[in-house]
Formats: structure tokens, sequence, C-alpha cells
């Protein structure tokens, strides 16, 4: 089975521009969560989709967005970039059960290596 | 809310000794505990999980975790290190929020094997 695959790999953009990162979920899985990762703050969880819908949502600006397609594939939107925004973005996928008993396993992807200038 | 506390940031070996990442857990219920791992420019690698079924958890590349409710423990062991173990290391608990299931991560442990 193919793994969870994130593009780009890496982006440059400049502060006030807006950025669109993709991810496609090992096949059968329906939940797509998304994770920034930065030297100072570690890895923190932005959303979590589940059949099209954000079923969780972590304590980020509303710059940050996201959407799930119905094969599962989802895009995270920033934007009005800031320098603050430069971290590495990972995509997890998942099964998708929940529930305090559930023993759903996250799988990640590469990332994406955004830099704002 | 669930959180995790890695209790080492940096933690140095020699090769051919044993490895121990602490980790302890605070949870108000029995929680579902993971072991990633992260090498340089990559993403997270499952190293292992816990889900109740056995406290004592095997996962891959010789590492293995054992689950200590009464010290609210999971920390990650590996009998003889290798230099491709070098890596950081992340200790996460699964919390269930707003209708659905979100990782929260430990700050880390960085791994370094010596020769």
């Amino acid at each position: 089975k193919a793994g969870v695959t994130q593009t780009p790999r890496y982006l440059i953009k400049t502060r006030g521009q807006q950025v669109t990162l993709s991810c496609s979920p090992i096949s059968g899985h329906r939940s797509v969560s998304w994770y920034q990762q930065t030297p100072g703050q570690g890895l923190q969880f932005l959303f979590e989709y589940f059949s099209e819908t954000q079923r969780n949502k972590g304590n980020f600006p509303g710059r940050f967005s996201g959407r799930q397609f119905s094969n599962s594939r989802s895009e995270m939107n920033v934007s009005t970039l800031e320098l603050g925004d430069s971290a590495l973005y990972l995509c997890a996928s998942s099964i998708g059960t929940s529930g305090r008993r559930s023993t759903d396993t996250q799988y990640f992807g590469p990332g994406t290596r955004l830099t704002v200038l | 809310a669930q959180s995790v506390t890695q209790l080492d940031s940096h933690v140095s070996v020699s090769e051919g000794t044993p490895v121990l990442l602490r980790c302890n857990y605070s949870s108000s219920y029995s929680p579902s505990l993971f072991w990633y791992v992260q090498h340089p420019n990559k993403g997270l690698q499952l190293l292992l999980k816990y889900t109740s079924a056995a406290t004592l958890v095997k996962g891959i590349n010789g590492f293995e975790a054992e689950f200590k409710k009464s010290e609210t423990s999971f920390h990650l062991t590996k009998p003889s290190a290798h230099m491709s173990d070098a890596a950081e290391y992340f200790c996460v608990v699964s919390d269930y929020a707003g209708g659905g299931n979100k990782l929260t991560f430990g700050t880390g442990t960085q791994l370094k094997v010596e020769l």
C-alpha cells in the first residue's frame, strides 16, 4: 500500500502571500490530520478532517484553513503568510475511528517544508 | 486534556549499549500512547503503540515500551543501540476531543549514538 504523500515537499513564499499544501492519505483512510512542526513550539495539531467535515481544530488563527474532498485527499491553506509560519507541515492519515477507546493509528507523510521570507 | 512529558531532551549512548527514553503521561482515563521516531528531514514513523491490550509493547527495530499505570510512565527501551537509531523520538498520547482524536506530542528526545 502506498503511504501518505504530500506535495510540494518544499515551498518558499514571501510575507503576505498565501499557500496551499496538499495531502493524499493511505488508500481506505478517511481521516486526515494536519500538524505544524517548528523548533520553538514543537509539533502542534492544526485540524482533522473526516468524511469532508472538520472534526477537530487546534489553537491556530483563522488564516489557517483546510478542506477534504470526497476521495479523502486534503488541502490546507494559509493566507497572509507571516515569518512565523515557516515550519514543517505534516499530514497524517488514519482509518478514522474515534472515541476514548479508539485505537486508531495515524500514519505520517514526509511533510512540506514552508519557508516564508 | 491529556498530556505527555519527555524527561530528557537529549540522550547519548554508545553503540551496543542499552537505550532508555523516558516518558510520563497524564490522563483521566486509560490512554492510547505511541512512540514515533523522526530522522533528519523526514516525516514521523510509528515505532509502537499501547492500546491496553498488553502492558509490554514490542515495536519495530527492536524497540519496546512498558505501560506502568502506577508510575504513569511509558518508557521506550532497546537492548542494544545501533548507529541508525540516532534520531528524534516523540512520546505521543491520543486525546479524544471535539468528536475526534488528536495527537498531543511530547517535546521530543534527541538520541545520539556514538561509536
